[in-house]
């Protein structure tokens, strides 16, 4: 079936330090991969994507690469803020007209000064 | 544009009461998503319109749950019978149908039903 497994949260996290969020998929075909964000109080927002194996999305400083041979989509960034504190969600869709998406449950970010 | 606007934000009502949910699309936009969200999860497909029609239904959409979009334009989410186990958020995306399914959401109407 389709579903998206990611790392269990919360992660806790001193400023300036390396973050990584594990997302693996599974899905048939060519999917398109997704983090959204979803900061305190504000709706989900697109943090970045990638369409096509081995390709890189990247904003604000976060990246995820598309491993199409592990079906994994990690989210990366070297030095995390303060302000980056929020609820990560890793998502796909199946790449056909549709569009709609495939969500994981979501990894609670906080970052303390 | 504002964004994907959805009302109302919060709404608390008694078990076996109606309720409806109204969203807004980017105005450009043709694709209209529905989804539900719970406590610790992600968001859950429930239904999807391109323009008017209504081309996709999750087999999370019981029968007492309708989804409009008349005019291709905004949309409305209705629940008929409530239940506590449809207490949740709500939220409404659209998107362009371009970029890889690009999708910008709304903040979300919060359904407590007691």
């Amino acid at each position: 079936g389709n579903s998206v497994t990611q790392m269990e949260g919360p992660v806790t996290l001193s400023e300036e330090a390396f973050l990584t969020i594990n997302c693996t998929y599974t899905a048939t075909g060519y999917p398109s991969l997704f983090w959204y964000v979803q900061y305190p109080g504000e709706g989900l927002q697109l943090l970045l994507k990638a369409t096509k194996a081995d390709d890189k999305g990247s904003n604000k400083g976060f990246e995820a690469t598309y491993r199409k041979e592990t079906t994994s989509f990690h989210l990366e960034k070297g030095s995390v803020q303060v302000s980056d504190s929020a609820v990560y969600f890793c998502a796909y869709d199946r790449g056909s007209t549709l569009g709609r998406l495939y969500f994981g449950r979501g990894t609670q970010l906080t970052v303390w000064p | 544009d504002t964004g994907v606007s959805q009302n109302p934000r919060h709404k608390i009502t008694k078990r076996g009461q109606n309720v409806t949910f109204r969203c807004d699309p980017i105005s450009e936009h043709n694709r209209l998503y529905w989804y539900r969200q719970t406590l610790g999860q992600g968001p859950e497909f429930l239904t999807y319109f391109q323009n008017e029609a209504q081309l996709e239904k999750s087999r999370l959409l019981s029968d007492r749950f309708s989804a409009e979009r008349p005019k291709g334009s905004f949309s409305t989410l209705e629940i008929q019978r409530t239940e506590q186990g449809d207490s949740a958020m709500y939220l409404c995306a659209s998107s362009s149908g371009q970029g890889g399914g690009e999708a910008f959401f709304g903040q979300g109407t919060r359904l407590t039903v007691v």
